[in-house]
């Protein structure tokens, strides 16, 4: 099985910079997606890594480090938008599939 | 873009009624995933499918079957509500069985709620 944590609320104001964290343990490592979820609605991608280092877009980024089993997600210039529940997903092989597990979503709080 | 619908946003059935939670998506794709929604708890696979006719238990499937005879559509069958099981469902596609890049899509949800 695997085991992946995410802390459960952060806040943060509007402008700043929040990185929400996700640690994991799996085998047959293949992937960790960060998803976004506002409250009501279905998570939408946000970002995909599946080897070592840092992918930007915009005005967020995603790093990854396998050896520590390690992830977080950089938002940048928070908006009152980007308040919303963020998803940290790691792949892993599984008898030949490719499943994604969830973690339990970081609740982030914005405030002007 | 790609579309994922759910067949009802809402719904109130009874204990040991059965239900039937349909998915569609219109993008071709191979994968489909039923997964549930609780607070606390984040989201945990039921079951998936990498084709027709083809199903995989996820984590959670005890009280819950699935049906993909077309490639567009995927079911969740409750054979016998109970309480316990009243949750948000949600529906998931995703392009191909690999280990590249394949994100995930999701449907709107389904608030499911047993009396």
């Amino acid at each position: 099985g695997q085991n992946i944590d995410q802390p459960t609320e952060m806040t943060a104001t509007e402008g700043a910079i929040v990185q929400i964290n996700c640690t994991y343990q799996t085998s047959g490592f293949n992937g960790l997606f960060w998803y976004q979820q506002h409250a009501g609605e279905a998570p939408t991608f946000l970002s995909y890594n599946v080897l070592d280092g840092l992918e930007e877009k915009g005005r967020f980024s995603s790093f990854l480090s396998r050896s520590k089993g390690y992830s977080y997600l950089l938002l940048k210039e928070l908006q009152m938008k980007d308040s919303a529940s963020y998803l940290c997903a790691v792949r892993a092989t599984s008898g030949g599939s490719y499943i994604p597990t969830f973690g339990r979503g970081t609740s982030l709080i914005v405030h002007p | 873009d790609v579309k994922v619908t759910q067949s009802s946003r809402y719904l109130v059935k009874r204990t040991g009624e059965k239900v039937f939670l349909e998915c569609v998506q219109d993008m071709d794709h191979e994968n489909m995933f039923w997964y549930r929604q609780d607070p606390g708890l984040g989201l945990r696979l039921i079951y998936f499918s990498y084709d027709v006719k083809m199903k995989e238990k996820g984590d959670i499937p005890e009280g819950y079957s699935v049906s993909r005879e077309k490639k567009e559509r995927f079911s969740l069958i409750l054979e016998s509500a109970s309480t316990n099981q009243t949750s948000m469902y949600l529906c998931a596609s995703s392009l191909e069985q690999g280990a590249g890049f394949d994100e995930q899509y999701f449907g709107p949800g389904t608030r499911l709620t047993v009396t």
